[in-house]
Parts: structure tokens; sequence; C-alpha cells
């Protein structure tokens, strides 16, 4: 079935560095890709996305990439901030004819000061 | 701008009890999902509506229904609660692209 897979599990990069997370999916109709951060408790928050027709989309200090060949999909954040700590989540998902985002198992991602 | 919004927002619940989880759309969205989170663990998909008809099912267990209403909001209905179904239960809406999550409810199956 569809899985996604991501890594790495944890991360924790000094304040001002950058934090790269990658993910790979199964399903070749997987064609929107977002991203999520969720903090503790709380909702997961859309933080960007991109569509298997673009290879790489910025804002601001976050980017995303995807090598549609390979089926992998990576989020990058430069000069990380205390308040980028987090849980991020990376997900798939066809827009034809299914509804439902398979999530990947996430990335504790830690700034320190 | 309005957000998706869950009632109730903590629930505890005894085992083989029941319990009702209620869910209101961004308004205009069409596609609601529900989706259950354990501790450290990212979201299971249980189940979506696509214009309040049943689009695609995950791991919901078959003590657990849910129905989306004529209003779009949906409710998702769990009987014979377990204590391993304790989490935070997230619906979602979305209009095209782009899930947005609500607040979750807590449930603790004591």
């Amino acid at each position: 079935g569809e899985n996604v897979e991501q890594h790495p599990s944890t991360l924790s990069v000094q304040e001002g560095d950058s934090a790269v997370i990658k993910c790979t999916y199964s399903d070749s109709a997987s064609n929107y890709f977002p991203w999520y951060k969720q903090e503790l408790g709380k909702r997961p928050q859309l933080i960007i996305d991109i569509r298997s027709n673009v290879g790489e989309k910025k804002d601001q200090r976050i980017a995303v990439t995807l090598n549609k060949t390979a089926k992998h999909f990576s989020l990058h954040i430069t000069e990380t901030q205390p308040e980028d700590s987090a849980v991020y989540f990376c997900a798939a998902t066809s827009t034809s004819g299914t509804y439902k985002y398979i999530f990947g198992t996430g990335t504790r991602l830690k700034v320190l000061a | 701008a309005a957000g998706v919004i869950q009632s109730p927002r903590h629930l505890i619940k005894e085992k083989r009890e029941t319990a009702t989880l209620k869910c209101y759309p961004i308004p205009r969205h069409d596609t609601v999902y529900w989706y259950q989170q354990g501790p450290g663990q990212d979201p299971q998909f249980l189940i979506s509506f696509y214009e309040k008809m049943q689009s695609d099912k995950g791991s919901i267990p078959d003590r657990f229904s849910a129905q989306q209403f004529s209003d779009y909001h949906s409710e998702l209905n769990m009987s014979s609660l377990e204590l391993g179904d304790s989490a935070l239960y997230f619906c979602a809406s979305s209009f095209g692209q782009g899930a947005f999550f609500g607040p979750g409810t807590r449930l603790t199956v004591l």
C-alpha cells in the first residue's frame, strides 16, 4: 500500500544552521506533497507544499525540493531559530480520485540556542 | 479567518462506552478527513468524505463509524471503547489541495 518514509527521526542543529528533512513515497500516483509543523499537543500546521509539476518552491527560510523520478522530496530550513523547534511531518497525496494524506513518521527538530 | 472547529476538546470515557466527536470544517471546504494520533506517533488516516459522500477509508476499526451531514459537519462515532483508543483525534478539511487541521479532541479511555 501507500507508504511515506521520513528521515531523520530526530535532528538537533545549532541556531543559525540549516536543517534538512527527507521523505520518500511509494505511490507513483502521488502528486501533491505538503509539509506540516506540529508543536507539542497542538494541531499540525501546513507550512509549505509542492506539486509534482514543480521541482522546487521557496518561502522565506523554508524550501522544498521534489525529485519525482526518485520519488523523494525534502524540506530545507535555513537560518534556524529556536521557534523552529517542533515535529515536522511530510505527507503525500494524489489529487485525482482519492481523498487522504499519508503522513511520514515525523522528524523532531530541536534548534539549540 | 475561520478554522476547523472540533468538539469536545477533551473527553474522558470508560472502557466499553461510546463517544461522539464532532467536526465543523472551514466554510466552503468540500472534503473532511479524520485522523488518529497516538503519543509520539504520526497522524493515522481513518476516513474521509468528499461532498458528504464517504471517500476513502484507512485504518478505522469496525467499532468506529463516521458520517458527514447536509451542513458539511462530520461526526466520528466510537463504540465499545478500548484503552488503546486513547489518542488525539484530528479533523481536517480542504478545498482542492492543502488540508487544514482542527485543534483536535483528546480522548482518554479509562
